[in-house]
């Protein structure tokens, strides 16, 4: 049980174009999902957090008007790269957490995202 | 006060071996110390979570040890073996800020035949 996809699980773009990621949960309702970004060898840096039917609420120094969020029911989140740089390449992964849980959040696969 | 600091980066272990994974905290505020295991090219899968109320838990080989007057705590993997070879990271969270976690920077273990 508890478990999140990803698709796609990789990504190339030109600079410029958007892509976007979709986040489900597969097995169970998610109110909330959280959307990282990961760098090689390095930790997770959470980006912003969206909650079903209400606005993604964004980390300090995340550009919302960049990587829009949209978490359209209990099982979806999408996230898009608008005008994608090649500084955006990166690793992005979601997690979702169960309806009625306040702590464990279980984590998609992740999209590899190439900005060319 | 938002940090959580892991240690050691990167740990050798021959198979059969203990390895240990330590992480400190500055914010009394946490309530909630999960540790994760992320293989290369994948998410993060939970292993094993520990709330302050206790000392200690144990799953399978996989042990949290949590000391919160020192405001650490660590994992122990007993007998490790070559597919416990990955990157793990503790993370520390307060209940009532939309669960979010405060991730550590990692440690990358390999254990050797």
């Amino acid at each position: 049980g508890a478990v999140v996809s990803q698709h796609p699980s990789w990504v190339i773009c030109k600079s410029g174009t958007s892509v976007k990621i979709e986040c489900r949960s597969l097995d169970f309702q998610a109110t909330t999902m959280f959307w990282y970004r990961q760098f090689p060898k390095q930790s997770l840096m959470l980006m912003a957090t969206s909650n079903e039917g209400s606005k993604a609420t964004y980390e300090q120094g995340v550009e919302k008007d960049k990587f829009l969020i949209n978490h359209a029911s209990l099982t979806l989140s999408t996230l898009t790269v608008t005008s994608a740089h090649p500084e955006d390449s990166s690793f992005y992964i979601c997690s979702a957490l169960p309806g009625g849980r306040t702590y464990e959040q279980y984590f998609g696969p992740g999209t590899r995202l190439t900005v060319t | 006060q938002q940090q959580v600091k892991q240690s050691p980066q990167s740990l050798i272990v021959q198979k059969g071996g203990i390895s240990i994974i330590n992480c400190a905290y500055e914010n009394t505020a946490f309530d909630y110390f999960p540790w994760y295991q992320q293989f290369p090219g994948k998410g993060p899968a939970l292993l094993i979570a520990i709330r302050p109320d206790v000392s200690e838990k144990k799953e399978g080989r996989f042990t949290i040890s949590f000391n919160k007057s020192a405001k650490q705590f660590s994992l122990h993997i007993m007998d490790s073996q070559p597919g416990d070879s990955a990157t793990y990271f503790c993370a520390a969270g307060v209940s009532g800020t939309a669960s979010k976690l405060t991730f550590g920077t990692g440690t990358r273990l390999q254990v050797t035949l």
